[in-house]
């Protein structure tokens, strides 16, 4: 069954320090998404991506976050200048094929996460 | 704004008992509703769904039921194992580009 693959499974930063956590999304899938979940605690939304610009954002997703589709099959979120409470494991799940078209009510299948520890 | 409350927080069943998870959502809008189940350092997995023109589903020991008038749906989970010991999250999405909403979860321990 195809998967949703994310690159580190950890990374370990300094304060202030620019970060960027990929993710290679489900082939044929459009829609991309990245949530975090910091420790003990529910899965938050930041921001879902289609056609090749970002749909929807949080208030979490600030001008520290961007997101990119660098290429047909990596999607990337950059954390420019991190925080202590960027710690999180940070989830990337995608949806809808090709050939379901609406994204109605489609299900999201999330990769395994990297966990990012700011030191 | 949106939001989805789940309950309880944790619950604790014996092995061959039902188990029973509760959220209500805030968004009208709402018209999706995923499970999943999240065993330690893992991934979310999806294990069951229902849409808003369905009022419940079925999938072998797990079943979803949804009201939409009082905004409430459930999971329910019968003849547990020990295997299903993991915290569940409920959410809520809609069309609108399809971000899902998730509840605090429940950690659910079953004793052998």
């Amino acid at each position: 069954e195809p998967e949703v693959t994310q690159t580190p499974s950890h990374q370990v930063t300094q304060m202030g320090q620019e970060v960027i956590l990929r993710c290679v999304p489900i082939s044929n899938h459009l829609y991309f998404y990245w949530y975090r979940q910091i420790l003990g605690q529910k899965v938050e939304f930041l921001v879902s991506f289609y056609n090749n610009e970002i749909s929807e954002k949080s208030e979490i997703f600030d001008d520290q976050f961007s997101v990119e589709r660098p290429d047909g099959s990596n999607f990337t979120l950059k954390i420019r200048s991190t925080k202590l409470e960027d710690s999180a494991m940070y989830f990337c799940a995608s949806s809808v094929s090709l050939d379901r078209g609406s994204i109605s009510n489609q299900p999201q299948h999330f990769g395994d996460g990297t966990r990012l520890s700011i030191l | 704004g949106e939001n989805v409350e789940q309950h309880p927080s944790t619950l604790s069943v014996q092995e061959g008992d039902s188990a029973v998870i509760k959220c209500t959502y805030s968004d009208s809008a709402s018209n999706y509703f995923p499970w999943y189940k999240q065993e330690l350092g893992k991934r979310p997995q999806l294990i069951i769904d229902i849409r808003s023109n369905v009022g419940e589903k079925k999938d072998q020991r797990i079943a979803v039921t949804l009201n939409k008038t009082a905004k409430h749906f459930s999971l329910h989970i019968t003849e547990t194992q020990p295997e299903d010991s993991a915290v569940y999250f409920c959410a809520g999405g809609d069309n609108q580009g399809g971000k899902l909403i998730f509840g605090q979860g429940t950690e659910l321990s079953v004793k052998p």
